[in-house]
């Protein structure tokens, strides 16, 4: 099975900083991760897949990279919107998520 | 527009069983491949069920392989998941989630909660 490592497990940040999430996977996905954002009671939702591409919708203050084995999700300019909890997702065998990363007011 | 709408949790005793459903609109169910994938503070998500969108192919978590069974009505436009055998460690939040073409999940429900405890 393919391991996904996310870190950190929680970020502390304010409004107009430009904050960084990595995952490390166990082997190579390729290209194949996807980033989703969830808000507490609500369900995942799909922010960019194919480790840089974004979804139709997302601001465009978020970004992805990475390729292989290390992935980032970047978000720039942090609005108020964005405090929420971050997962990492690799679908390049089976389906695997990271553990999560809580953005939080600092 | 695209929903999907899961219901059925509750609570039950270890050793029972449930049945979720995933009720969906707004898009050719045939037509996509669907997943189950639940919730848990501790672990956060886990991946335990797919189907394939003609039924060819079903991948179970191993947590989860020879207890849970997914399934799927397209003239009901639905996904099911057959829970057995259920556990306290199957207590979570239990979402649906609809696969792209590319094998990530575009589309989610709000989850329906599971319990299981005496």
């Amino acid at each position: 099975d393919i391991q996904v490592t996310q870190s950190p497990s929680t970020l502390s940040a304010s409004v107009g900083d430009r904050v960084t999430i990595t995952c490390r996977a166990s082997q190579s996905l390729t290209n194949r991760l996807a980033w989703y954002q969830q808000k507490p009671g609500k369900a995942p939702k799909l922010l960019i897949y194919k480790a840089s591409i974004l979804e139709s919708g997302v601001p465009s203050r978020f970004s992805g990279s990475g390729s292989g084995t290390e992935f980032t999700l970047t978000i720039t300019n942090l609005q108020p919107d964005d405090f929420a909890t971050y997962f990492c997702q690799q679908y390049n065998a089976l389906w695997t998520f990271g553990q999560g990363t809580k953005v939080e007011i600092k | 527009q695209v929903q999907l709408v899961e219901s059925g949790g509750g609570v039950v005793q270890p050793g029972g069983s449930l049945r979720l459903s995933c009720r969906t609109s707004g898009f050719t169910f045939s037509d996509y491949g669907m997943h189950w994938v639940r919730q848990t503070p501790g672990k956060g998500l886990q991946w335990i069920a797919f189907l394939r969108f003609d039924e060819t192919n079903k991948y179970y978590a191993n947590s989860v392989k020879g207890r849970f069974t997914i399934s799927r009505d397209k003239f009901r436009n639905t996904l099911y998941l057959q829970m057995n055998s259920l556990r306290p460690e199957d207590t979570a939040v239990y979402f649906c989630a609809r696969q792209h073409g590319d094998y990530y999940f575009d589309s989610w429900g709000q989850g329906t909660l599971v319990a299981v405890s005496s």
